[in-house]
């Protein structure tokens, strides 16, 4: 069966700092993998996705995410944050088409610091 | 651009009652799916279908029944609401092949008390 962990509730980061949220996967075959962000009281927007090829992978609002096969990994990376990106971050894995659907991580929640 | 229509936005419903949470996308995206949000757990499957007059159950499917007469429209129904299933409830739709990105609509926040 297809999981996914986010091993960090809450991650607390200051305005300008870098960023890495981490997210580890189990999942049969090759994965395809998604981080989307969640504004409070929003739906889910995907930031960006893997599915083959190079390994890391450039999404929206300046986000990057790197896909290690060998450590079964998809950490999401933002060079510096703004407060703009105070949100909940949920990492997934599968094939949307497929029979499990996508599965999720239970989200970090990123807070940021003036 | 539509994609992805939930409605309504908000609910209150007392333990018992019956409602549809209705879900439309403009896509012509095969599949369809029901996820349930709620607080530590993430997003989990509750219901899906791969085309129209084809469901299945996913994770939680429980208390729920949906249908799929058309390519569009795909509701969730709860028969006889409980208060666990008072949630945050998310439609998606995607390709089934190719890159099979999931469109999400805006959720249906139900509370059953």
């Amino acid at each position: 069966a297809q999981s996914v962990t986010q091993p960090d509730i809450h991650i607390t980061v200051s305005e300008g700092a870098s960023l890495e949220l981490r997210c580890n996967y189990s999942y049969g075959a090759t994965p395809y993998l998604f981080w989307y962000v969640q504004s409070p009281g929003q739906g889910l927007q995907l930031l960006l996705k893997y599915f083959s090829g190079d390994t890391l992978v450039q999404g929206i609002k300046g986000f990057e995410a790197e896909f290690k096969r060998s450590q079964s990994s998809f950490n999401l990376r933002k060079p510096s944050v703004h407060w703009s990106d105070a949100a909940e971050y949920f990492c997934a894995v599968g094939a949307p088409g497929g029979a499990d659907g996508l599965t999720f991580g239970k989200g970090t929640h990123l807070i940021i610091q003036p | 651009n539509a994609g992805v229509t939930q409605t309504p936005k908000f609910q209150v419903l007392k333990t018992g009652q019956s409602m549809t949470l209705q879900c439309a996308q403009d896509m012509n995206h095969e599949y369809m799916s029901w996820y349930r949000q709620d607080p530590g757990m993430g997003l989990r499957l509750i219901h899906y279908s791969v085309g129209a007059g084809i469901t299945d159950q996913g994770e939680v499917p429980n208390g729920y029944n949906v249908s799929r007469s058309t390519t569009e429209d795909f509701p969730l129904r709860l028969l006889s609401a409980a208060p666990s299933q008072t949630s945050v409830y998310f439609c998606a739709s995607s390709y089934v092949a190719g890159e099979p990105e999931a469109f999400f609509g805006q959720g249906t926040r139900l509370t059953v008390v």
